[in-house]
C-alpha cells in the first residue's frame, strides 16, 4: 500500500504527558499537512510543509504543539503536557506541488489521541 | 472573516438523488472540494471545482457559482455504502484548506 500512513492509530494518555504521532507520506509527495478533526466538526489546519521547510503554522496552535519533517520525508507531531482538549482525531494529508491536481490532498488514517 | 455553510444532517432514500448545498466566504479563493468521510475514517477526494458550472463524475456531480459564493455536491442513485459525511472545503488564497462542519447524510431503505 503507498498511501499515506499514520503511528499509532490510537493513543490514549494522561493528561501531563507528551506524546509523538509519526506521518509517512506518499513517496514523492512534497508537501505535508496536519489537521485536528473533533466529532461532528471539519478538520481544523496546524501546519504545513513544504519539503522539510514548515512554511506556516495555525494562530491557534499553542506553544505546546511542534511538528518535523527533517528530511522532507516522514513527519512528527509533538504535543507536550497534553490537556482533555487536545483529544481529537490528528490528520496527516499530503500532496504533491507538480501533479495535475496539485492541491489534492490525500489523507492518512489519522491518530485517535485521548487524553484521561 | 472565512466561513462555510453546510446543513448538519440530510436523510435521503436508497435509489433516490440528493443535493448538498455550501456556501463559503475566505479570504481569495482557489477552489472549491468536496471530501467523502465515513465514520472512524479519513476524508477521501471526490471532487475540485474552480470555474463555475458542473463537473460531472459518473453518481456524482458538484456544481460552482464563484460570484454567488455556493457549491452543491448531487448524489444520483444514492446507495446505502453513500451514507456518511460530505465535507465542503475551500482553498483561500494561500492555498489553505478552509472546511464547513461536514452535512452528515443518512441513506434509508
Amino acid at each position: 500500500d503507498t498511501g499515506v500512513s499514520q503511528d499509532p492509530r490510537h493513543k490514549i494518555t494522561k493528561r501531563g504527558q507528551n506524546v509523538t504521532f509519526r506521518c509517512d507520506p506518499i513517496s514523492e509527495h512534497n508537501r505535508l499537512y496536519w489537521y485536528r478533526q473533533t466529532l461532528g466538526q471539519g478538520p481544523e489546519f496546524l501546519t504545513y510543509f513544504q519539503n522539510e521547510a514548515q512554511l506556516e503554522k495555525s494562530r491557534l496552535l499553542s506553544d505546546r504543539f511542534s511538528a518535523e519533517r527533517p528530511k522532507g520525508s516522514f513527519s512528527t507531531l509533538e504535543i507536550q503536557r497534553t490537556e482533555q482538549g487536545d483529544s481529537a482525531m490528528y490528520l496527516c494529508a499530503s500532496s504533491l506541488e507538480a501533479s495535475q491536481r496539485p492541491y489534492e490532498q490525500y489523507f492518512g488514517p489519522g491518530t485517535r489521541l485521548t487524553v484521561t | 472573516g472565512q466561513n462555510i455553510d453546510q446543513p448538519t444532517e440530510m436523510t435521503a432514500t436508497e435509489g433516490a438523488i440528493v443535493q448538498i448545498n455550501c456556501t463559503y466566504q475566505t479570504s481569495g479563493f482557489n477552489g472549491l472540494f468536496w471530501y467523502q468521510q465515513h465514520a472512524g475514517e479519513a476524508p477521501t477526494f471526490l471532487s475540485y471545482n474552480v470555474l463555475d458550472g458542473l463537473e460531472e463524475k459518473g453518481r456524482f456531480s458538484s456544481f460552482l457559482s464563484r460570484s454567488k459564493g455556493y457549491s452543491y455536491l448531487l448524489l444520483k442513485e444514492l446507495q446505502m455504502k453513500d451514507s456518511a459525511s460530505y465535507l465542503c472545503a475551500s482553498m483561500d488564497s494561500n492555498y489553505q484548506l478552509i472546511w464547513g462542519a461536514g452535512t452528515k447524510l443518512i441513506i434509508k431503505p
